[in-house]
C-alpha cells in the first residue's frame, strides 16, 4: 500500500524566512509519481510540481525548490523569502503509473506567513 | 488548457434532499475521473474511480447507492449525493485525467475548484 507522510501539520514563520516542508512516501512501485499542490483559502487545488521516479534532479523555479532523494524516499519542498501570499495549505501526493493509478495524498501541511 | 470545471461552487441542501455535482473538461476528452472528499482540515480522500461508459470503482467505505456516479461522456461526470445527511458537509474535489492530448503530461490530473456541500 501506499503512504505519503507529512509530518507538519502547522508551520508559521515571519514573511521573508525561508521554509522547507516535508514529504516522506511510502511505495514498493520503481515507477511512481511525486506531486506538490498548494491549497488556498478558495480551496482550488494549485498543481505546483510532478516529478517522476527516475529523476532525482532538484528542481528550482523562482522562490521554490524541491528536494528528490530516494534513498531516503523524501521529497521535500523549500520555499525561499516567503510572502504572506504562500500562506495555504501544501500537499504532497503520490501517483502510482501501474494499476489504479490512484493519487494519494498526505495529510497536508498549514502554512502561515506572519507579515 | 487542461481546465476542469465543477458546478456548483456552493449548495446548501436540507437533510434529506439529492445534491448534483457536475464536473467538466473544458478543453480536453477525460476518459477517466476521479472523485475526492475533503473534511475541514483534513486531506483529500478519494471516493471513486469514474470511466466514461462504464459503472464508477468505488474506494472501501464509500457506499455506492449513496454517491451516484454518471460518467456519461468524456467531458462531463456527475456525482448526485443522495438523501443528504449533515455528516454529507464536506469539500467536494472532482479531477480529470486526460489521455493523448498533445503538450499536456501523461497521467496528470487536472483539478476542479471544488464544491462546498452543506447539508442542513
Amino acid at each position: 500500500a501506499q503512504k505519503v507522510t507529512q509530518a507538519q501539520t502547522e508551520i508559521s514563520v515571519v514573511e521573508k524566512e525561508d521554509v522547507t516542508l516535508d514529504c516522506v512516501y511510502e511505495t514498493r512501485d520503481t515507477t511512481y509519481y511525486l506531486f506538490w499542490y498548494k491549497q488556498p483559502p478558495s480551496g482550488e487545488l494549485v498543481f505546483l510540481i510532478r516529478r517522476n521516479s527516475f529523476d532525482e534532479q532538484n528542481e528550482i523555479s523562482g522562490r521554490y525548490s524541491w528536494n528528490f532523494q530516494k534513498s531516503t524516499s523524501s521529497f521535500n519542498f523549500t520555499i525561499t523569502a516567503s510572502q504572506v501570499v504562500d500562506s495555504a495549505v501544501y500537499f504532497c501526493a503520490l501517483l502510482q503509473v501501474f494499476g489504479n493509478e490512484k493519487l494519494t495524498f498526505g495529510t497536508g501541511t498549514r502554512l502561515t506567513i506572519i507579515p | 488548457g487542461a481546465v476542469v470545471s465543477q458546478h456548483p461552487s456552493r449548495v446548501i441542501c436540507k437533510s434529506g434532499t439529492s445534491v448534483k455535482i457536475e464536473c467538466r473538461s473544458l478543453d480536453f476528452q477525460a476518459t477517466t475521473m476521479f472523485w475526492y472528499r475533503q473534511f475541514p482540515k483534513q486531506s483529500l480522500m478519494l471516493m471513486a474511480t469514474s470511466n466514461e461508459g462504464s459503472k464508477a470503482t468505488y474506494e472501501q467505505g464509500v457506499e455506492k447507492d449513496k454517491f451516484l456516479i454518471n460518467h456519461a461522456s468524456l467531458t462531463l461526470s456527475t456525482l448526485t449525493v443522495t438523501s443528504a445527511h449533515p455528516e454529507d458537509s464536506s469539500f467536494y474535489i472532482c479531477s480529470a485525467r486526460d489521455w493523448g492530448l498533445t503538450g499536456v503530461s501523461y497521467n496528470e490530473q487536472f483539478f476542479g475548484p471544488g464544491t462546498r456541500l452543506t447539508v442542513l
